[in-house]
Formats: structure tokens, sequence, C-alpha cells
């Protein structure tokens, strides 16, 4: 079967500006997340959906990043305005259902100059 | 509140060598799943094997095991048999009965000739 499909896979972009990433979870696939992955650092969790529904954005910095999931298949993850500490990966993950195996994309790499 | 904890940032292992990862969890949940992921330059995480807390005996994937030490809330990763193409990130990670999954900081491999 097809992994999570993420695009696009780099982006260098100046601050103040936006950007959006795209990702398309394993079909059938009800659970999605989007981790923050900063360089030398573990991934951290910026929001997670169940199918539509947001189930925890608690880390989501609101004011600059936005995320959606319509038809609860593909997701958007846009910032606005990008700042330089946003320079991470941005690794997309879905899974069938609870306590299946998490799945990940290859990432989006996200530099901010 | 949840929390991994990995406290090897890098180890190294001679080829065909076996290499243990250490992983220590805090939750107070009874029900929860841990992980392993390598992740290589290309940023890619890919998933290695699962323990549920349930599971009454210990993971095991090719030459890849869990050490599930739930007393001790330890789940480290036994990697037999080292190849080159193991040098990469690792990362072990907790999830909870919310499905949220959290990481630990990871630990770097070298394998060596």
């Amino acid at each position: 079967e097809a992994g999570v499909a993420q695009s696009p896979r780099y982006k260098i972009i100046e601050k103040r500006q936006s950007v959006a990433f795209w990702c398309n979870p394993i079909s059938g696939h009800a659970t999605l997340y989007w981790y923050q992955q900063i360089l030398g650092q573990g991934p951290k969790l910026l929001i997670q959906f169940q199918n539509n529904g947001v189930v925890d954005d608690s880390q989501l910095p609101k004011d600059r990043f936005s995320a959606e999931r319509l038809k609860g298949v593909d997701s958007t993850l846009k910032i606005q305005p990008a700042k330089l500490e946003d320079s991470a990966v941005y690794l997309c993950a879905s899974s069938f259902q609870t306590g299946n195996t998490i799945y990940f994309g290859e990432g989006s790499w996200l530099t901010v100059v | 509140a949840q929390k991994i904890t990995q406290t090897q940032p890098g180890m190294f292992v001679q080829e065909k060598e076996a290499v243990t990862l250490d992983c220590t969890y805090d939750t107070s949940d009874p029900s929860y799943g841990l992980f392993w992921y390598k992740q290589p330059s290309s940023g890619e995480m890919i998933f290695l094997i699962y323990q549920g807390s349930y599971d009454q005996q210990n993971a095991t994937e090719g030459r890849y095991s869990l050490n599930f030490q739930k007393a001790r809330k330890s789940a480290n990763l036994v990697i037999s048999a080292s190849q080159l193409g193991d040098s990469a990130m690792y990362f072990c990670a907790m999830r909870d009965n919310t499905d949220k999954l959290i990481f630990g900081t990871g630990t770097r491999l070298q394998v060596f000739p």
C-alpha cells in the first residue's frame, strides 16, 4: 500500500512570508498527526485529527499556525507569518485506529531565512 | 504527565555486534503502547517495532527486539548483528490512551566497520 505522502519536500522562505504543507495519509487511516521536529530534537506534536475533527491542538501556536483536514482525508498545515524559529522538519503521520501502528511521511523541510 | 527519556545522545557499535538503546517512560495510564522509530539523514521516520502495555511477550521484528520491563518502566531496543545501514537516529515513543504519540530526544547510532 502507498505510504503517507507529503509535499513539498523542501521549502525556503523569508521571515514573515507564508507557507503551506500538504499531507495525504494512508488510505483508510482515520487519525492524522502533524509534528514539528527542530534539528537535534525529537518530534513535537502540533495537532492531531480524528477523521475531520481536532483531538489535540494544545501545542499548536495558533497565532501563526493553522491546520485543517477537510473531508477527513488530506490535511494542510499553514504557517503565516513565518519566523526564523519555525525552521524545522514538518512530519505528517497517520494510523488506522486506536492501538495501530503510526506511519510517517518523509517530512517537509522548512528553512526560514 | 507522560514522558519518554533517552539518556544516550550517541552510541557506537562495530558491525555485526549487538547494541542496546535505552528508553524509560513515565505514565499513570494502565494502557499504552511503546514504539521505536529509525530516522536516517533523509528525515523519514521509519517504524521498527511496537510493544503494547498488556503484551506478555517481548516484541521482536527480525534483527530488532524490545526488552520490555514493565515494573522498571523501560523499553530498550536491541539491534542484533548491526549493519552499516543501521547508522541513524533512533527514537523511542509512547502512545497514550488518547492516541497521542510523544517522543524522546533520540539516540544517534553509529555503526563502524
